[in-house]
């Protein structure tokens, strides 16, 4: 069964810095794209970022890009987003998918993690 | 990038059939066939249902199904059960100059009377 599992959210000051992590098990991890889609509070879904199979290609939704990082760790079966200089909306809970290509372009997204919440707060 | 625009919110009785409808651009939708469809209960973990604009998932039930026309993509729900009820969002890929982007619609919320 595939298994997806976020932590690492919290509460933190605005500009500040958070990572977040997910770790993967069920499936081999290095043939999947992977994605970061996160909710604010009583909002809808918002894609956040992908990153490919082998890392080479990574692509962010235009609220985050130059602030947020995705990365992997394929040896590990984890997938990151560093984030920085956070603000007040980037509060939300922040879910991992698994991407159905090796490739983060022309994807969707199956399955979902239960997320992990993060609060951007003075 | 602007989100895609569902209604927010659709209801039916048991045993009824409903359509949500998701409408974007010739940028998003009008442009390529990857249109998916995700079911959320509140507290769980989003669910795809369809992906590339009409296919199904291993798993999922053969009473929803999807389609496309033009910039709107819908997704129709036949035969209502009351574990239907949740938040539906359509997803679009986007294209981009970036490698990728994607663009979720605003979200319907169904209600089975």
């Amino acid at each position: 069964e595939v298994q997806l599992v976020e932590s690492g959210g919290g509460l933190v000051q605005p500009g500040r810095s958070l990572r977040l992590s997910c770790a993967a098990s069920g499936f081999t991890f290095d043939d999947f794209a992977m994605h970061w889609v996160r909710q604010a509070p009583g909002q809808g879904l918002e894609w956040v970022a992908g990153i490919s199979w082998n890392t080479g290609s990574v692509a962010y939704g235009d609220s985050v890009k130059g602030r947020f990082t995705i990365s992997r760790d394929n040896a590990k079966n984890s997938l990151y987003l560093q984030m920085y200089s956070l603000r007040v909306e980037d509060t939300a809970l922040y879910y991992c998918a698994k991407g159905a290509r090796g490739a983060a372009a022309f994807d969707w997204f199956d399955p979902w993690g239960q997320g992990t919440q993060v609060t951007v707060s003075s | 990038q602007s989100a895609l625009t569902q209604p927010a919110s659709v209801s039916g009785s048991p045993g009824q059939s409903i359509t949500i409808s998701c409408t974007g651009t010739s940028g998003d939708v009008g442009s390529y066939n990857l249109v998916s469809w995700y079911q959320h209960h509140p507290g769980k973990a989003p669910k795809l249902m369809i992906y590339e604009g009409s296919k199904r998932p291993s798993g999922v039930s053969n009473r929803f199904s999807g389609s496309k026309s033009d910039n709107t993509a819908s997704l129709t729900i036949s035969g209502l059960q009351a574990e239907d009820e949740a938040d539906y969002y359509c997803c679009s890929y986007a294209g981009s100059s970036t490698y990728a982007n994607y663009v979720f619609g605003t979200g319907t919320k169904v209600t089975v009377l």
